[in-house]
């Protein structure tokens, strides 16, 4: 069974541009969870997806966005990049996000700001 | 949200066993106890999980307190690929994970 996949595995963007990452989960997962991790804040959540629906989003600015498809394939996209948006970007999936299911982790797409 | 608290490092030697410690006086009845590890250049990975009961997998076993306000991930023979970060969450019934800054395990050969 192929993990959960994320494209592209590094970025480079400039200041103000926008990025559109894509995470693709495991074969018949419905729940999608993106995570930013950064050496001073580490891991933090960003939203979670349920059948097409937003279902949890953490604490971040507007310029931060996400959908998921039909087949349960999620992007994100950041709009106006800053130079504090350089991070890895992980996306997780479970079957259901039920309590005793547990996630799985893509390795992540690195992104760099400048 | 339900918050962990653990120590920031611990030390083994190869092959001891590892006794990783987390407090969650705030746990809900319903939330479950999560394991997770980050291996150095890598996305967390998924050790065990738990509700009351004592949890053994091929991984590690967790051991969870009576009153459950805190559990013990026990790796039972420490490897040096067993160093990593090791994360203790709460999970309730979203993915919504809430990660704290965990412990930063060393093994030593």
């Amino acid at each position: 069974k192929a993990g959960v996949t994320q494209t592209p595995r590094y970025l480079i963007k400039t200041r103000g541009q926008q990025v559109t990452l894509s995470c693709s989960p495991i074969s018949g997962h419905r729940s999608v969870s993106w995570y930013q991790q950064t050496p001073g804040q580490g891991l933090q959540f960003l939203f979670e997806y349920f059948s097409e629906t937003q279902r949890n989003k953490g604490n971040f600015p507007g310029r931060f966005s996400g959908r998921q498809f039909s087949n349960s394939r999620s992007e994100m996209n950041v709009s106006t990049l800053e130079l504090g948006d350089s991070a890895l970007y992980l996306c997780a999936s479970s079957l259901t996000g039920a309590n005793f299911y547990e996630q799985y982790f893509g390795p992540g797409t690195r992104l760099t700001v400048t | 949200d339900a918050k962990t608290t653990q120590p920031n490092s611990m030390e083994s030697n190869e092959e001891e066993p590892v006794h990783l410690p987390c407090n969650h006086s705030t746990i809900s009845g319903t939330d479950y106890i999560h394991w997770y590890r980050q291996l150095p250049s890598q996305g967390p990975e998924y050790v065990i999980h738990g509700l009351t009961s004592n949890v053994n997998n091929r991984m590690a076993s967790l051991a969870i307190a009576e009153d459950r306000k805190s559990s013990t991930l026990i790796l039972h023979r420490a490897t040096l690929r067993d160093a990593a970060v090791y994360y203790c969450i709460l999970k309730d019934n979203t993915d919504k994970l809430i990660f704290g800054t965990g412990t930063r395990l060393q093994v030593f050969p």
